[in-house]
């Protein structure tokens, strides 16, 4: 089936900026999303990004997409501790007949002072 | 803003008893998803509704079923619940058109003793 892949932990420094990488299979990926899990809550939605987009731009969060190398990534600038958590990759197809998405592992994000 | 209410955070069953989770959204979409989360592995789906009365299985439905008698509530049942259901569950909601992003439900930790 199809994969998406995403690394499982990444530590940064208050202030700095954090990238946060995501590998996905499918081609036909048609929307690519990032969600936030914090401790003993559920996902919430970011951003996501259609696919015939570069990048994407929201405040301190900005998603490139490189559709030929299948590679998205989301990067927070001036990283805060309130931003520790973790971070879902996850596209879906519909052009490929499923609207479910498929989802990454998660990347936990740990920001210390 | 679209809401996602799971009926509780957290529950304590003992093994054998029949266990229901219910999800609530308020947002009139017609895509409702059951998942599981467990440290290590990411976010398994177990069941999903497009319709009234309609379900799909997902990718680990043994052991579960699901009712949807109505749009906006989507139940997850354990028939008979065992210790290696204890989990965390996620209840998600999502248009069938647009940009598929879901939105999820707060989640409920579920202890079988």
């Amino acid at each position: 089936g199809e994969d998406v892949e995403q690394s499982l932990f990444l530590s940064v420094r208050e202030g700095d900026s954090s990238v946060i990488n995501c590998t996905y299979t499918d081609s036909s990926s048609t929307y690519l999303y990032w969600y936030k899990q914090e401790p003993g809550a559920g996902l919430q939605l970011l951003t996501y990004i259609f696919s015939n987009m570069d990048m994407k731009q929201d405040q301190r969060l900005t998603v490139l997409l490189n559709k030929k190398d299948k590679h998205l990534s989301l990067r927070i600038a001036d990283t805060q501790t309130g931003d520790s958590a973790i971070y879902f990759c996850a596209e879906t197809s519909p052009s490929g007949g499923s609207y479910i998405p498929t989802f990454g592992r998660g990347t936990s994000l740990i920001v210390h002072p | 803003d679209v809401k996602v209410t799971q009926s509780s955070r957290y529950l304590v069953k003992r093994t054998g008893e029949k266990v229901f989770l219910e999800c609530v959204q308020d947002m009139d979409h017609e895509n409702m998803f059951w998942y599981r989360q467990d440290p290590g592995l990411g976010l398994r789906l177990i069941y999903f509704s497009y319709d009234v009365k309609m379900k799909e299985k997902g990718d680990i439905p043994e052991g579960y079923s699901v009712s949807r008698e109505k749009k906006e509530r989507f139940s997850l049942i354990l028939e008979s619940a065992s210790t290696n259901q204890t989990s965390m569950y996620l209840c998600a909601s999502s248009l069938r058109q647009g940009s598929y992003e879901q939105y999820f439900g707060p989640g409920t930790r579920l202890t079988v003793t």
